[in-house]
């Protein structure tokens, strides 16, 4: 069976430009949440997703946007990048909202400058 | 306070040693704990998951959970050189859907 699949792999983008991000979970899965990643740390939480509604939100600004689809697959939108937005993006898929396990996609590597 | 500590590491042991990872945690209405194994520049992989007090094991890794001194560890038996990563551990909150809190992870290295 496929994993989670992300893309793009990697992505340098200037600040001020917008970035969309793509993630489609393992089949079956309706839940999908997308992580920050910087350097040294662990993940941070941004979004998650289940049947297409928000079910979670972490502390990121209003730039930071998600959306699920009809086949539950999301993107990540981030506008007006600055640097600080450089971080490996993860996307995490689960059977369901609460305590399921999680599995992580490849990440996007996301280089602003 | 940090919502989940991972203070010990780096962390080095000979090969065929036992590996000790800890994790201590602050909210009490956690309910769901795992650790993941993280490469140098891939992403994080699902390695143990334990949701009761008590003891769990698969294969070479044995996780431990004690809801009442809030910390959860993972124990690598037959450490080999393969193990070497950054173990992180990460739980989710009653009523927090399906957010995972980490720790900043735990740098093992296994000496051939």
């Amino acid at each position: 069976d496929a994993g989670v699949t992300q893309s793009p792999t990697h992505l340098i983008k200037t600040r001020g430009q917008h970035v969309t991000l793509r993630c489609s979970p393992i089949s079956g899965h309706k839940s999908v949440s997308w992580y920050q990643q910087v350097l040294g740390q662990g993940p941070q939480f941004i979004f998650q997703y289940y049947e297409k509604e928000e079910r979670g939100r972490g502390n990121f600004p209003d730039r930071f946007s998600a959306r699920q689809f009809p086949n539950y697959s999301s993107e990540l939108n981030v506008n007006a990048l600055l640097l600080g937005d450089s971080a490996l993006y993860l996307c995490a898929s689960s059977p369901g909202t609460g305590g399921h396990e999680q599995y992580f996609g490849p990440g996007t590597r996301l280089t602003v400058t | 306070q940090k919502e989940v500590e991972q203070n010990s590491g780096p962390l080095s042991v000979p090969e065929g040693a036992i590996a000790s990872l800890n994790c201590t945690y602050s909210d009490r209405g956690s309910q769901s704990f795992f650790w993941y194994r993280q490469y140098s520049g891939k992403s994080p992989e699902l390695i143990m998951s334990i949701y009761s007090n008590g003891d769990k094991e698969d294969g070479r890794f044995t996780a431990q959970l004690n809801k009442a001194s809030q910390y959860v560890s993972l124990l690598i038996r037959d450490s080999q050189p393969s193990d070497s990563a950054t173990y992180l551990c990460a739980v989710i909150v009653t009523g927090a859907n399906s957010k995972l809190t980490f720790g900043k992870g735990i740098t093992l290295s296994v000496r051939p």
